[in-house]
């Protein structure tokens, strides 16, 4: 199975700051990668899919980049409203699997 | 726009079989060709695919759960569903319905705790 490590697992930012948060495959997975916030008590929302497009309604602020292993969602100026967890999910191999989450909080 | 409903109950004897269902509103399950997929997140913990079934029938488990997982669809219904046998406290999650490979439409997510 594919393992996907994110990073840092905690992100202290203050809004208006540019956030980047990293994900690395323990093998490739082309682009086959998404991303999703959650918020506590709601179930994810998907971000970014395929590595660098934004999913329908997402803000122009959240980007996507990278391929193979490595990947990067930046968030550009934070909104309150950003702060939450982020996983990255493979879909290149099955069984799918998310990362263990960055946690981004105010500073 | 497609909106999915877990329903099960919320709480579960050890081994025995966790059973919930998930209800397709405002679309068809057999229209387009997507996957159904169960996922479930551990209080405080990251996030497991359980499997997924294919508008045709054809389904993927994690081999993690491979040798006590159901997953079927009921298109009479509008539902699919996820059977879970011999459960212990492991299995006491969130767990989530979705649709695609790529989940823009989730659940709501249900409960569900192992117990005696």
């Amino acid at each position: 199975e594919i393992v996907l490590t994110q990073s840092p697992a905690t992100l202290s930012l203050s809004p208006g700051e540019r956030a980047t948060l990293s994900c690395r495959a323990s093998q490739s997975v082309s682009t086959y990668l998404a991303w999703y916030q959650q918020k506590p008590g709601q179930a994810p929302r998907l971000l970014i899919y395929d590595a660098s497009n934004r999913a329908t309604g997402i803000p122009a602020r959240f980007s996507g980049s990278g391929s193979g292993t490595d990947f990067t969602l930046t968030i550009s100026s934070l909104e309150p409203e950003d702060f939450a967890v982020y996983y990255c999910q493979q879909r290149s191999n099955w069984p799918y699997t998310f990362g263990q989450g960055t946690k981004l909080e105010i500073k | 726009q497609v909106q999915l409903q877990e329903s099960g109950p919320g709480l579960v004897k050890p081994s025995q079989t966790l059973s919930l269902t998930c209800t397709v509103s405002s679309g068809s399950i057999n229209s387009g060709t997507y996957y159904w997929s169960w996922i479930r997140q551990p209080a405080g913990k990251g996030l497991e695919w359980i499997g997924r079934i294919y508008t045709s029938g054809s389904t993927n488990y994690n081999p993690s759960l491979k040798s006590r997982v159901t997953i079927s669809l009921d298109p009479s219904k509008n539902q699919f569903s996820l059977k879970l046998s011999s459960v212990t406290a492991a299995d006491t999650a969130v767990y989530y319905c979705a649709r695609g490979d790529i989940p823009f439409i989730w659940g709501q997510g249900t409960m569900v705790t192992v117990s005696s």
